[in-house]
């Protein structure tokens, strides 16, 4: 069964204190993996799409990675605009239409 | 008006009203998608719509009704809700239909809460 799980479940950083969010998958075959951000009271924003394992995706303080059994979220030097939930979904080629969400983690930092 | 806006953005409805949520996607996608969204819960696919067509109904309760007119507009009817049916209600659409590998961009949603 395709799963994508995702921790920490909260992050609590001070400004300037990088690190980094997790998100495992079990896919029969991976089409692509999404990071969004979510601020709250908002819809998901988009951020980064990685097709194949070895691939890298920067933006701004961000950078996403990708191997062959999960994705990571690097945070470097974040800032309190930075605080938001980040979540993780995936295609899978088993599925037409659908994505396959994690749960999110919630990242606050404090100035 | 850019991107992809939601009206209303609250309601709160009794269980025995009917209302509609309605979306508008001004990025010229052709597939569109209502999703719910609960605390600390994964968000979970209603329905999608890919060229106008509806394409998936992930077993939603008929209580819930989807439209979609055309290609930028998509309607969520709701009626005789429950309780456990207030949750963030979120819109997206994708470009290049719905089987591609494509990202999703969300309105902001609407925080539905039934009494």
């Amino acid at each position: 069964e395709d799963q994508v799980t995702q921790s920490p479940e909260a992050l609590r950083l001070q400004e300037g204190e990088s690190s980094s969010l997790n998100c495992s998958y079990t896919v029969s075959g991976l089409r692509g993996l999404f990071w969004y951000r979510q601020d709250p009271g908002k819809g998901p924003e988009f951020l980064f799409t990685l097709y194949s394992a070895g691939e890298e995706k920067e933006k701004e303080r961000l950078k996403a990675t990708l191997t062959k059994k999960e994705s990571f979220l690097h945070i470097t030097a974040p800032k309190p605009e930075d605080s938001a939930t980040y979540l993780c979904a995936l295609r899978s080629s088993d599925s037409n239409y659908q994505l396959i969400w994690g749960a999110g983690t919630k990242l606050i930092i404090k100035p | 008006e850019t991107g992809v806006t939601q009206t209303p953005r609250h309601l709160v409805m009794g269980m025995t009203n009917k209302k509609s949520l309605k979306c508008e996607q001004h990025l010229g996608h052709n597939a569109m998608y209502w999703y719910k969204q609960s605390a600390k819960k994964p968000l979970e696919l209603m329905f999608v719509y890919n060229f106008k067509e509806q394409t998936e109904n992930n077993s939603v309760p008929s209580r819930f009704s989807p439209e979609c007119p055309n290609s930028s507009h998509l309607f969520l009817h709701l009626h005789t809700l429950q309780p456990e049916d207030s949750a963030l209600y979120l819109c997206a659409s994708s470009p290049g239909g719905a089987r591609g590998t494509y990202e999703q961009y969300f309105g902001p949603g609407t925080r539905l809460t039934v009494t």
